[in-house]
């Protein structure tokens, strides 16, 4: 298995809280990305990262941001938590090959509860 | 529209059955198309990867692609209790551009 994991693995918490979850990798890849998936809806983008401090907005960011100040960590923070935002959030690598396309590898998942 | 359509099932066959599984999208820059495998509260892994149209055999799965069409299959033979999963389509224009994935299929193989 690729050396992703996130923490933490199951949060319950209460609207307009702050949450933040990791995602730490120990293979070294550049790009880094979080997920959500819910269900009738699947996986669906939130942020990426090309790089230490290089990110990006995917298609379902409002309401979250992220940060990257090392290659193996990408930190999603959900500033005031939403029951909205309930939902199983996944992380996910790839390297970088401009010729090819680039295998992502997820992690387990964060099962995250809003009430 | 959204730019990957899915049936989400669930299909449910008998052990041994072939089964298909299909994916349609709207994008005509799509060039990479991947089939990931997701077990019960598991994360996704890749099982399939094909680059532009035709096809590709691995073991018990062949995945195809007619970018004609913008349409890919997934057929799996001699289906088992653990091909039982989630299976999920995604696909890209390019190497570094994020994966667009479909809503996934649940599928049952009955012994």
């Amino acid at each position: 298995d690729a050396g992703i994991t996130q923490s933490p693995r199951h949060k319950v918490t209460e609207t307009g809280t702050p949450v933040t979850l990791r995602c730490h990798q120990t293979e070294n890849h550049r790009y880094m990305y979080w997920y959500r998936q819910d269900p009738g809806h699947g996986l669906r983008l939130i942020h990426y990262s090309y790089g230490v401090k290089d990110t990006d907005k995917g298609e379902v960011s409002d309401g979250y941001s992220v940060s990257r100040s090392k290659t193996e960590d990408f930190l999603l923070t959900l500033e005031s938590a939403t029951s909205s935002q309930t939902s199983v959030y996944f992380c996910a690598i790839s390297e970088s090959k401009r010729s090819s396309y680039n295998e992502q590898f997820f992690g387990p998942g964060t099962r995250l509860t809003v009430l | 529209q959204k730019e990957v359509e899915q049936d989400p099932g669930p299909l449910s066959v008998p052990e041994g059955a072939i089964v298909s599984l299909n994916c349609t999208y709207s994008n005509s820059a799509f060039q990479y198309f991947m089939w990931y495998r997701q077990y019960s509260r598991k994360g996704p892994e890749l099982l399939m990867y094909t680059y532009s149209s035709g096809n590709k055999e691995d073991g018990r799965f062949t995945a195809q692609v007619d970018k004609s069409s913008k349409y890919i299959s997934l057929f799996i033979r001699d289906s088992q209790p653990s091909d039982s999963a989630t299976y999920l389509c995604a696909m890209t224009g390019s190497g570094n551009t994020p994966l667009v994935f479909g809503k996934g299929t649940r599928l049952s193989v009955i012994a």
